[in-house]
């Protein structure tokens, strides 16, 4: 059974860029959460979606911040015109349907320069 | 008042002895919380959950709940070096789906 997969492990991007984030959940989940780490601080609540719904994006920033699961494919994480304070681990984490528990990706490491 | 509060840490302890590393929460309508252990640069990884009142056993983990103190914790015993990693304590918010992290426990278990 492959875990919950993300890519890019790494991605730089210049100041002004966009960054796009994928991930696949695990099978049979149907639960997406997305979550930003700092260096040396804990994860901090994105988003939580289902198939084609977002669910609670209480943790999103208001600007330049997007994500979607659509009912084919990944769910994506979109940061427009990216900011050094971007620079973050974001990882993502899929839960089976009437659950709580996640399960996490290896993460994406982005760096913007 | 953080949502999830953790000592940050470090917790040292010897090879062999137990840990115990606690987590109080501050919302009454929570109704799910976990344990996830994460090694450095690495992702959390779900060790333990429980959702009643009292002990849950898992191997050399044990959780305990007591939602009228609003306290959580995690006990491992016979502690390896293995076991040295940033543990994070989670909540569900409301008893909804939205999880609060704590910024986590660093333990050492020295050989």
């Amino acid at each position: 059974n492959a875990g919950v997969m993300q890519n890019p492990r790494h991605l730089v991007r210049r100041r002004g860029q966009e960054a796009r984030l994928r991930c696949s959940p695990m099978k049979g989940h149907s639960h997406v959460y997305w979550y930003r780490q700092l260096p040396e601080e804990g994860l901090k609540f994105m988003v939580y979606l289902q198939k084609e719904n977002i669910i609670d994006e209480s943790g999103m920033p208001k600007e330049r911040f997007s994500a979607e699961f659509p009912k084919e494919g990944p769910s994506i994480l979109r940061i427009q015109q990216v900011v050094r304070g971007d620079s973050a681990a974001y990882f993502c984490a899929s839960s089976p349907p009437d659950t709580y528990e996640q399960y996490f990706g290896p993460g994406t490491r982005l760096t913007v320069t | 008042q953080k949502e999830v509060e953790q000592n940050s840490g470090p917790l040292s302890v010897p090879e062999g002895a137990i840990a115990s590393l606690n987590c109080t929460y501050s919302d009454r309508g929570s109704q799910s919380f976990f344990w996830y252990r994460q090694y450095s640069g690495k992702s959390p990884e779900l060790i333990m959950f429980i959702y009643s009142n009292g002990d849950k056993e898992d191997g050399r983990f044990t959780a305990q709940l007591n939602k009228a103190s609003q306290y959580v914790s995690l006990l491992i015993r016979d502690s390896q070096p293995s076991d040295s990693a940033t543990y994070l304590c989670a909540v569900n918010k409301g008893g909804g789906f939205k999880t609060i992290f704590g910024a986590g426990t660093r333990l050492f278990v020295k050989a």
